[in-house]
């Protein structure tokens, strides 16, 4: 098993630049979610699913719009990049939202935005 | 509002000394309660979690925590640290059974001196 991937691992964007992180888990998980981690402020929620067809928003949820086609994949899409969302993000995926589930997480992608 | 804190942004300790890292939560139930690692560039990995019954929680690599309700508190133990525990490490939050949603708080760096 792969676990979680993501692509690509570093990107930069001009203000403006739209891009796709790309997020995929091979485990048969129905939860998934993105956060993002900036310094000082750990990781908050950007946007989750609870299975194909069913995405909700999380603590900062704006500028990002996500979509889950299938089970497997989770992107996440920045319409008008802006040098706010200079971040690392990461994916993580489990196999159901219940308070005591572990998350996995993939390796992250590192985001600049100039 | 629930929310995580991890009063300590920096911890240095020497290889073989005892650490303790702290973790405040509020939530008004029973919370779920989690330690995540997370290397130089890589994602987080789960060191132990604590849902119900026993409040002294062993986890991977040697780590322990313990859930005080009192307190409001789920601190991280090593009683011996090794030089490859120079990390980061995250307390998060699952604010009860059946949500999707995770609060993590700020994060510990941790140093280690040889």
């Amino acid at each position: 098993n792969a676990g979680v991937t993501q692509t690509p691992k570093f990107q930069v964007l001009k203000t403006g630049q739209s891009m796709t992180l790309q997020c995929a888990q091979d485990m048969n998980h129905e939860y998934m979610s993105w956060y993002r981690q900036d310094p000082g402020m750990g990781l908050r929620l950007i946007h989750y699913s609870v299975g194909a067809g069913i995405t909700d928003q999380g603590e900062v949820p704006n500028g990002y719009n996500v979509s889950r086609s299938t089970t497997e994949d989770f992107p996440l899409r920045l319409l008008s990049a802006a040098p706010s969302q200079t971040s690392v993000y990461f994916c993580a995926s489990s196999y159901g939202g219940a308070g005591g589930v572990e998350q996995f997480f993939g390796p992250g992608t590192r985001l600049t935005v100039l | 509002a629930q929310s995580v804190t991890q009063p300590d942004i920096h911890i240095t300790v020497s290889e073989g000394a005892s650490l303790e890292l702290r973790c405040n939560y509020s939530y008004g139930a029973t919370p779920y309660l989690f330690w995540y690692v997370q290397s130089p560039g890589q994602g987080l990995q789960l060191l132990l979690k604590y849902f119900s019954g026993d409040t002294l929680v062993q986890g991977i690599k040697g780590f322990e925590a313990e859930f005080k309700r009192s307190q409001s508190s789920f601190n991280l133990r090593k009683p011996s640290v090794h030089w490859s525990d120079a990390a980061e490490y995250f307390c998060a939050v699952a604010q009860g059974s059946g949500t999707y949603k995770y609060i993590f708080g700020t994060g510990t760096r941790l140093k280690v001196l040889a």
